[in-house]
């Protein structure tokens, strides 16, 4: 099956620079990719996706790029708030398995003020 | 209001007592899932179902059964807990790839 790898684990940032988590996949035929945040105490929602036909994709301070070559996928946080603290999943699935996902094992977010 | 809810939010049990941890939504999703949160090692998804009757295994699915009678219910079940299914777990739902999340339970099994 699929093996999602994320990266990295934890991330520390001040206030207002950028964060960057990076997930690798291993099947070529995943072609949508979520990605979740999950603040303390939280359920996970999604914050922003993209597909395989897609290689970058906005809103507003956060962005996702896919490299579908290299197999890679990555979030992007500009200007980072307090707010962003949180754990972010990314995750992985192909068509017709009927909702079958496999998620990274997550990156704990920590913005200094 | 749209939402997943799950009953118990939390519960303590011992080895081997059966228990039933339910996940209700009211999106008319077809498909719902569940999934457990662990320490390091993210979000793990046992079991999903594509519509009733339809379920299939996820990554983990040894100790635990599902079964989707109806659309909106699709309860997890537990036949005899070991310690190692201590965990947070998850109901989710979804009409196409974006998943909505119920609040979680959190089991511990001593």
């Amino acid at each position: 099956g699929e093996n999602v790898e994320q990266h990295p684990s934890t991330l520390s940032v001040q206030e207002g620079d950028s964060a960057v988590i990076k997930c690798t996949y291993s099947d070529s035929a995943s072609n949508y990719f979520p990605w979740y945040k999950q603040e303390l105490g939280k359920r996970p929602q999604l914050i922003i996706d993209i597909r395989s036909n897609v290689g970058e994709k906005k809103d507003q301070r956060i962005a996702v790029t896919l490299n579908k070559t290299a197999k890679h996928f990555s979030l992007h946080i500009t200007e980072t708030q307090p707010e962003d603290s949180a754990v972010y999943f990314c995750a992985a699935t192909q068509p017709n398995t009927g909702n079958q996902f496999y998620f990274g094992t997550g990156t704990s977010l920590t913005v200094i003020p | 209001e749209a939402q997943v809810t799950q009953n118990p939010r939390y519960l303590i049990t011992v080895t081997g007592k059966k228990l039933t941890v339910t996940c209700s939504q009211n999106m008319n999703h077809e498909y719902m899932s569940w999934y457990r949160q662990d320490p390091g090692l993210g979000l793990r998804q046992i079991y999903y179902s594509m519509n009733v009757e339809v379920t299939d295994k996820g990554d983990v699915p040894e100790g635990y059964k599902v079964s989707r009678k109806e659309k909106r219910n699709f309860p997890l079940i537990l036949e005899s807990p070991s310690p190692n299914q201590t965990s947070l777990y998850f109901c989710a739902s979804s009409l196409l790839d974006e998943q909505f999340f119920g609040p979680g339970t959190r089991l511990t099994v001593l």
